[in-house]
């Protein structure tokens, strides 16, 4: 199986700040990679998948980076909406795996 | 608009059996493959397994700790996938949550509200 790890598993920001998810596969996943947004009590929401690409509706704060097994989510200025957990996910091979999360929270 | 409806989330005792049921709306249902995904109280998202597209005649795929438990169907009729859980054990208690994969890219792109399934005596 593929081991997706996220770093850190939670951080502290402030609203205006730029943040970075770290993502890395135990091996390599081509651009098989998505990322997810969740609020307490709600289902996961798609923000981005094929490494890069925004899924329809999500703001351009968002982006994505990274190849091979090392990957990015970044975003650009945190707001209050943005206080989450997040998760990626690889689905180049079964079984599909998931990050362990990284809470953001704010400082 | 694309809508997945959960039910069938219930208590169960270890050992028991339940089905669960996703009812798929706004999107022609036998293009895409559809996933489950659960989430233990308090945890991480856990893939359980996926029902390819009428193209790949509906074959499924499973994670480890639910195969030859867990199986996954569809009725087209009712555009419908169901997960029938069998000989469940503590640690299947969690939200289960049906999801749509992208016909094109395979990407998660929608995901129901979810369903509890709580495994105690």
């Amino acid at each position: 199986d593929i081991q997706m790890t996220q770093s850190p598993s939670s951080l502290s920001a402030s609203v205006g700040d730029r943040v970075t998810i770290t993502c890395r596969a135990s091996q390599g996943i081509s651009n098989n990679l998505a990322w997810f947004q969740q609020k307490p009590g709600k289902p996961p929401k798609s923000l981005m998948y094929g490494v890069s690409n925004l899924q329809s509706g999500v703001p351009s704060k968002f982006s994505g980076g990274g190849s091979g097994t090392d990957f990015t989510l970044t975003i650009s200025s945190l707001q209050p909406e943005d206080f989450a957990t997040y998760y990626c996910q690889q689905y180049k091979t079964y079984p599909l795996t998931f990050g362990g999360g990284t809470k953001v929270e704010t400082k | 608009e694309v809508q997945l409806v959960e039910s069938g989330g219930d208590l169960v005792q270890p050992g028991g059996s339940l089905r669960l049921s996703c009812a798929a709306s706004g999107f022609t249902f036998s293009d895409h493959c559809m996933d489950w995904v659960r989430q233990a109280p308090g945890k991480g998202l856990e893939w359980v397994g996926r029902s390819r597209n009428k193209a790949d005649r509906y074959t499924t795929e499973y994670a480890a700790s639910v195969k030859g438990r867990f199986s996954i169907s569809r009725d087209e009729s009712k555009n419908s996938v169901y997960l029938q859980m069998n000989s469940l054990r503590s640690e299947d208690a969690a939200v289960y949550y049906c999801v749509r994969v992208a016909r094109i890219t395979h990407h998660s792109d929608c995901w129901g509200q979810g369903t509890l399934v709580t495994v105690s005596s």
